[in-house]
């Protein structure tokens, strides 16, 4: 079936750093989803992404739609305590969406 | 305030029961989701449905059933025939239909134990 290879696994850095994380996939989608899940809790959506090429900001969250439709990249920087989660890549066309494995973000204080 | 409830967070159950896991919207959207997540796993899609009466199997449906009675409503049933039950289940909504509304909105979660 239709696979997403998201990397690294886990990162454990500095607070302050830039982190940068990133999705593969060998088929085309229509979307690109980021979401941050904290312990215990449901995933919630940081950047949506419907455009070959689109870039994405959110505060200090950047996200692209890879130019040939099958990859993605989440860009944090300036990484505070709080930013600590597993981050998830998820695509799809209609309907069905699918999800990577999840990058586990660890930042020291 | 709108968004996606589910109850209740924690459950136990005994082996061979069946439970049902509760997930409400008020989002008006029409499309909503199950989701089974393990230890370190990403999401897993159990079933799905686009509208109401209406509804698919995902990639892990056996041994779960669901109903799709109301457009706010999509409650999920763990049967005796589920293998292994104990998981972290995840209910979302989208607002279904084209490509820019694929976007999915999460509840809370339910945390399913079978003793």
């Amino acid at each position: 079936g239709q696979q997403l290879n998201q990397s690294p696994q886990s990162m454990f850095i500095q607070e302050g750093e830039d982190v940068s994380m990133n999705c593969t996939s060998s088929s085309i989608f229509n979307t690109w989803l980021w979401y941050k899940q904290d312990p215990g809790e449901g995933p919630v959506l940081l950047i949506a992404l419907y455009k070959a090429g689109e870039l994405t900001s959110n505060g200090r969250l950047t996200a692209q739609f890879g130019i040939t439709r099958k990859d993605s990249f989440l860009n944090i920087s300036a990484s505070i305590p709080s930013d600590v989660g597993i981050y998830f890549c998820c695509s799809g066309n209609t309907g069905k969406l699918i999800f990577g494995q999840g990058t586990t973000l660890q930042v020291k204080p | 305030d709108g968004g996606i409830t589910q109850s209740p967070k924690y459950l136990f159950r005994k082996e061979g029961q069946n439970v049902t896991l509760s997930c409400e919207q008020n989002l008006n959207h029409d499309a909503m989701y199950w989701y089974r997540q393990d230890p370190g796993q990403g999401l897993r899609l159990i079933y799905y449905s686009q509208i109401v009466n209406d509804f698919q199997k995902g990639d892990i449906a056996e041994g779960y059933s669901v109903s799709r009675e109301k457009k706010e409503s999509f409650p999920l049933t763990v049967t005796s025939a589920q293998k292994n039950p104990t998981a972290f289940y995840l209910c979302a909504s989208s607002i279904g239909g084209g490509r820019a509304t694929n976007t999915q909105y999460f509840g809370p979660g339910t945390r399913l134990t079978v003793l």
